[in-house]
């Protein structure tokens, strides 16, 4: 079946310009997670959805960052006022509801900010 | 706090030679451990996992990983590799706090097999 899909695939931006990355999660799983990998940091978590629980936004680096998630499927991540720390690979993944499942990576988005 | 640790930036081995891939871990209840594996220019690939029963767990393209509590590892090892297998293993743990299933991630260890 179709696994988790994120768009674009690559983005490059110029510093202080918004950038919208989204995913598109695997049928029926109830759980989203963002995270991020970039080069000296790892990979770091940003943000989980539920279903129709509160995210847990703990990991989100600063109040330019936000995500949402409509009717629990697709997840936008948007980083306004991009800087060049932003620039990373930005992964999203899902699972099934019930700990600890297994999470399923989409392929990333590479954002680059100029 | 919960955490995982790989020691090798990166493992070599030649093609055909058995491997192992190392992590320890530091968690305060029961550990749910996880290895994925990233191929150039790709996501995350699931490839095991541990959480309860058999301390060896076996998982995909013919790997496998130790749980040792003693220890507190969870090494991931193949038989026989193959240059195939070349790409970079990530340890994880699910965090205990809270409700989020969110996983943490170790540093990293670049596998390169030799032909």
């Amino acid at each position: 079946g179709a696994g988790v899909s994120q768009s674009p695939s690559n983005k490059v931006t110029e510093k202080g310009k918004d950038v919208e990355l989204r995913c598109d999660p695997i049928s029926g799983h109830t759980a989203l997670y963002w995270y991020r990998q970039s080069l000296g940091q790892g990979l770091e978590f940003l943000i989980y959805f539920q279903g129709n629980s509160a995210p847990d936004k703990s990991g989100l680096p600063s109040d330019r960052f936000s995500a949402e998630r409509t009717g629990g499927s697709v997840s936008t991540l948007t980083i306004q006022r991009t800087q060049q720390e932003d620039s990373a690979v930005y992964l999203c993944a899902s699972s099934l509801w019930g700990a600890p499942d297994t999470q399923y990576f989409g392929p990333g988005t590479r954002l680059t900010v100029l | 706090a919960q955490s995982v640790a790989q020691p090798e930036d990166q493992v070599n081995v030649a093609e055909g030679n058995p491997l192992t891939v190392k992590c320890t871990y530091s968690v305060s209840g029961n550990p749910y451990l996880f290895w994925y594996v990233q191929y150039p220019n790709r996501g995350l690939q699931f490839l095991l996992k541990y959480i309860t029963g058999d301390n060896l767990v076996k998982g995909s393209y013919g790997f496998e990983a130790e749980f040792n509590k003693s220890q507190t590892s969870f090494h991931l090892k193949k038989p026989s590799a193959l240059v195939s297998d070349s790409a970079l293993y990530f340890c994880a743990v699910r965090d205990e706090g809270g409700a989020t299933n969110k996983l943490i991630f170790g540093t990293g260890t670049l596998l390169a097999v030799q032909p």
